[in-house]
């Protein structure tokens, strides 16, 4: 079964800072996605950035960026430039891309991370 | 708004009550997910709809929980004879294939007394 760990459950970042949050994944696909979602209190989770385990090069998105090592199962989140929206949970998430299996695209989430962001 | 809705926003219920919540997805979407997400956790995996089929389903998901997608579009989740244990923030993705990551919905609050 595959799993998401997330060992940082509250983070805390000064405005215009960078942040890392740390995530770790088990699995035995060769193929799938990793995802960071964030959840912002009382509000619905939007997708922050994704990358496909195929592709050696790092996903970026604007100043969200990822640090992806394969072999080390590892998925950090960096966040350049903190803004005081930025300040939520970030869930860490797995997903098989077996199109033609039956793992039908289902999320693993981790336990999330709390951001929060000083000004 | 295309987005997902989900409806109530809030359920607040007695124990043994039983509760219905209703998922509208984005409408070319085919792919319907259900999550449940318990306090400070992140979300689980309860159900998989793809059109009006239902294909995988959590062992999380007990024999007081159903769900249906009767024409392919809405969804509901249904939880009989409710305990407190079901108290949870219970999420609905939608997406149009498995390589498309999914949207989410706001969320349907349960707390059951």
């Amino acid at each position: 079964a595959q799993t998401v760990t997330q060992s940082q459950p509250e983070m805390s970042v000064q405005e215009a800072e960078t942040v890392t949050l740390s995530c770790t994944y088990d699995t035995s696909e060769s193929d799938y996605y990793l995802f960071w979602y964030k959840q912002p209190p009382s509000r619905q989770m939007i997708l922050v950035i994704r990358q496909e385990a195929y592709k050696q090069q790092n996903a970026t998105e604007n100043r969200f960026s990822v640090n992806f090592q394969k072999a080390a199962k590892s998925f950090s989140l960096k966040i350049s430039d903190s803004q005081l929206g930025d300040a939520a949970m970030y869930f860490c998430a797995y997903q098989v891309a077996n199109a033609g299996g039956t793992s039908y695209g289902k999320l693993t989430f981790g336990q999330g991370t709390i951001l929060t962001v000083h000004p | 708004d295309t987005g997902v809705s989900q409806d109530p926003r809030h359920k607040i219920t007695k124990r043994g009550q039983n509760v219905t919540f209703r998922c509208d997805p984005i409408s070319e979407h085919n792919r319907l997910y259900w999550y449940r997400q318990t306090l400070g956790q992140g979300p689980e995996f309860l159900t998989y709809f793809q059109n009006e089929a239902q294909l995988e389903k959590s062992r999380l998901l007990s024999d007081r929980f159903s769900a249906e997608r009767p024409k392919g579009s809405f969804s509901t989740l249904e939880i009989q004879r409710t305990e407190q244990g079901d108290s949870a923030m219970y999420l609905c993705a939608s997406t149009i294939a498995s390589r498309v990551p999914q949207f989410f919905g706001p969320g349907t609050r349960l707390t059951v007394l």
